[in-house]
């Protein structure tokens, strides 16, 4: 039963960290996502790879995020310098267009 | 650009009733996908149902079924005899048919009664 696996599920973080989640896409998937989810603002595309290769990350705060995909087995979401603000529950996808499949998601709390 | 509305931002039904759970998109698109996708509390996002805009019979998946009207761009959810396992979030999406990018909507609290 192929699914997406995200590490780790849940980070408490203090202001000013550094954090990093990392993502499994399904094999065989050629299309990798971000998303944020908050109350206020529901679901948000952060990024998204087709084949490793980035396409838009319109979503993302330029300055202090950052999503890369060093291999097919891998994608990460970097913050760097966390703020309380970016407190959310952050979801990987991967899929073959049109489908999606989301991983179990990474609670972040920052402090 | 591309919106999807659901109107319906909490319900709550008795277990074993029939809900239907309402979305309305607007798009200038011929050809695009619909999805219902459920977020239990566990907060793990499962697809229930796809549309095919090119498709004139509605999609069904044992109790869950869409009924879509492109003309009026509708595409509400109807579960049947509701169980306490359907207590979740639902989120009314779209996607255009040469895109990866899903649009979704506010989301559904549905709330199942025993």
């Amino acid at each position: 039963d192929a699914r997406v696996t995200q590490t780790p599920r849940h980070k408490v973080t203090e202001m000013g960290q550094e954090v990093t989640m990392r993502c499994q896409p399904i094999l065989g998937h050629n299309t990798v996502f971000w998303y944020r989810q908050t109350m206020m603002q529901g679901l948000e595309l952060l990024a998204y790879f087709r084949n490793r290769a980035p396409l838009d990350d319109s979503g993302m705060p330029k300055d202090r995020f950052s999503a890369e995909m060093p291999d097919a087995t891998l994608a990460t979401l970097k913050i760097q310098p966390s703020e309380p603000r970016d407190s959310a529950v952050y979801f990987c996808a991967s899929g073959l267009r049109p489908l999606q499949f989301f991983g179990p998601g990474t609670r972040l709390t920052v402090l | 650009a591309q919106t999807v509305t659901q109107s319906q931002p909490e319900m709550s039904v008795q277990e074993a009733e029939t809900v239907t759970l309402s979305c309305t998109y607007d798009t200038s698109e011929s050809n695009y996908y619909l999805f219902w996708y459920k977020q239990p509390p566990s907060r793990q996002m499962i697809l229930v149902i796809r549309q095919e805009a090119y498709k004139q019979q509605n999609a069904t998946e044992n109790r869950f079924s869409v009924n879509f009207q492109k003309a009026a761009k509708s595409f509400s959810l109807k579960i049947s005899d509701s169980q306490l396992g359907d207590t979740a979030m639902y989120f009314c999406a779209f996607m255009k048919l040469r895109d990866d990018k899903i649009i979704f909507g506010k989301g559904t609290r549905l709330h199942i009664l025993p």
